[in-house]
């Protein structure tokens, strides 16, 4: 099964709102990373998270992290018509010798003119 | 990401035919993962495979797919007597060996009729 589990499944909003996302997993993790993908195109890397940091900042982008309940979450302040898109997590399992990366099944984000 | 090239972009394939899928990765990267999106769904991890090597394919199916990176050239994911089953876009990406920060390709469409 999946290691990320993101929510909602789907989110509409309007332009200039605020747009949350979280992701829930299941074993301990090196880091934790978020993706954006366009409609038929590849990912995009938003932004990277370890596991001994709580929060990070990447523009109009927020992601906290609580290994405590083993969720995320992925804040997008001031929506804009272009943040539509599916955006997924990445959790890398803290196994030794694995890189893979596990991807949940995203949110798909619809940001209203 | 615009480093990760995959190709061809969209292959079309009869039923039994073999589709042969390439990714050549970021330069310096020695880490290559496929993954299989189908529509509306998130990626699954297929396989994992450094320079020669498959390190993990616990998400290839047990037959008729097979992947390498060989020392020089591209990695090829390899799908023999493809079903319609198989269709479905395959992301190729790439990570160095001091990162799990992947970098996608934007993808092959497959499609088999």
């Amino acid at each position: 099964s999946q290691q990320g589990e993101e929510d909602p499944q789907a989110l509409s909003i309007q332009e200039g709102e605020n747009a949350t996302m979280n992701c829930s997993y299941k074993t301990s993790i090196n880091n934790l990373q978020w993706y954006r993908q366009n409609s038929g195109r590849g990912l995009v890397h938003l932004i990277l998270i370890r596991s001994n940091e709580r929060e990070k900042h990447s523009g109009r982008l927020r992601v906290t992290l609580d290994t405590s309940k083993k969720s995320s979450s992925l804040l997008i302040t001031a929506s804009r018509a272009a943040d539509t898109a599916s955006y997924f997590c990445a959790t890398a399992p803290l196994i030794q010798g694995a890189q893979k990366l596990v991807f949940g099944q995203g949110t798909r984000l619809t940001i209203n003119p | 990401n615009a480093g990760v090239m995959q190709n061809p972009r969209h292959l079309v394939r009869r039923r039994g035919q073999e589709a042969r899928l390439r990714c050549s990765p970021v330069k310096g990267h020695s880490h290559v993962y496929w993954y299989r999106q189908l529509p509306e769904e998130g990626l699954k991890f297929m396989v994992y495979l450094q320079k020669e090597n498959i390190i993990d394919e616990s998400g290839m199916p047990k037959e008729r797919f097979s992947a390498e990176f060989p020392k020089e050239g591209p990695s090829i994911l390899r799908i023999q007597q493809v079903v319609r089953g198989d269709s479905a876009a395959y992301f190729c990406a790439s990570a160095s060996q001091y990162s799990t920060e992947a970098f996608f390709g934007q993808g092959t469409r497959l499609t088999v009729v």
